[in-house]
């Protein structure tokens, strides 16, 4: 069985100042992991994806996560937040088992940009 | 290229009620699913599918049914609602090799 951990349940930053959520997973096999984004009154949108190959990916927002296989976690980070980044932002792990993408998510994090 | 649309986008039953909400997906996309969002409880999974005629069961099923007579339609129907069924709901659909889903904009659904 596979499980995603969010610590935080929200993250107030003030706008301009660097961000960390914290994600966390745990699973018997290799996975799959990513972020979603969901900005109010609007479905998840796929944010960045780790699927193999480089430990570090990056969204075309600026926002970037490391895989860290031996923490088992997958924090996402931004160095300089704006006011449209607030959102909330779940994590995602999926199995390789299977004929089909299982995906476990996070219970979320609200990101809130103060001006 | 609509994506994933899902319909409607609002609805207040009666407890006891039933109805059926429709995700429909343009992208050709083999597996599709059904999830509910509640507060401070992340996505869970309903049902998924992944095929056409095909169905299986996912986290909470209770209370549900689903079809997927049409390889771009996924329903999900609730027989007799229940003021626990209040959430929102939302439909995924992704395809075999390339990990990520694409969501639906959610049906907000409340239960008196």
């Amino acid at each position: 069985a596979q499980s995603v951990t969010q610590l935080d349940s929200q993250v107030p930053v003030f706008e301009e100042a660097p961000v960390e959520l914290r994600c966390n997973y745990s699973s018997s096999v290799s996975v799959y992991l990513f972020w979603y984004v969901q900005y109010p009154n609007q479905g998840l949108q796929l944010l960045l994806k780790y699927l193999s190959g480089s430990t570090l990916v990056e969204s075309i927002n600026g926002f970037e996560a490391e895989f860290n296989k031996s923490q088992t976690s997958f924090h996402l980070r931004k160095p300089s937040v704006h006011i449209s980044d607030t959102a909330e932002y779940f994590c995602a792990v999926s199995d390789l088992a299977g004929g089909y993408q299982k995906v476990t998510f996070g219970t979320g994090t609200k990101l809130q940009v103060i001006p | 290229n609509a994506g994933v649309t899902q319909t409607p986008k609002f609805r207040v039953l009666k407890t006891g009620q039933s109805m059926t909400l429709l995700c429909a997906q343009d992208m050709n996309h083999e597996y599709m699913y059904w999830y509910r969002q509640d507060p401070g409880m992340g996505l869970r999974l309903i049902h998924y599918s992944v095929g056409e005629g095909t169905t299986a069961k996912g986290e909470v099923p209770d209370g549900y049914n689903v079809s997927r007579l049409k390889k771009q339609n996924f329903l999900l129907g609730l027989e007799s609602a229940a003021p626990s069924q209040t959430s929102v709901y939302f439909c995924a659909s992704s395809s075999a090799g390339n990990y990520g889903y694409t969501f639906g904009s959610g049906t907000r659904l409340t239960v008196v």
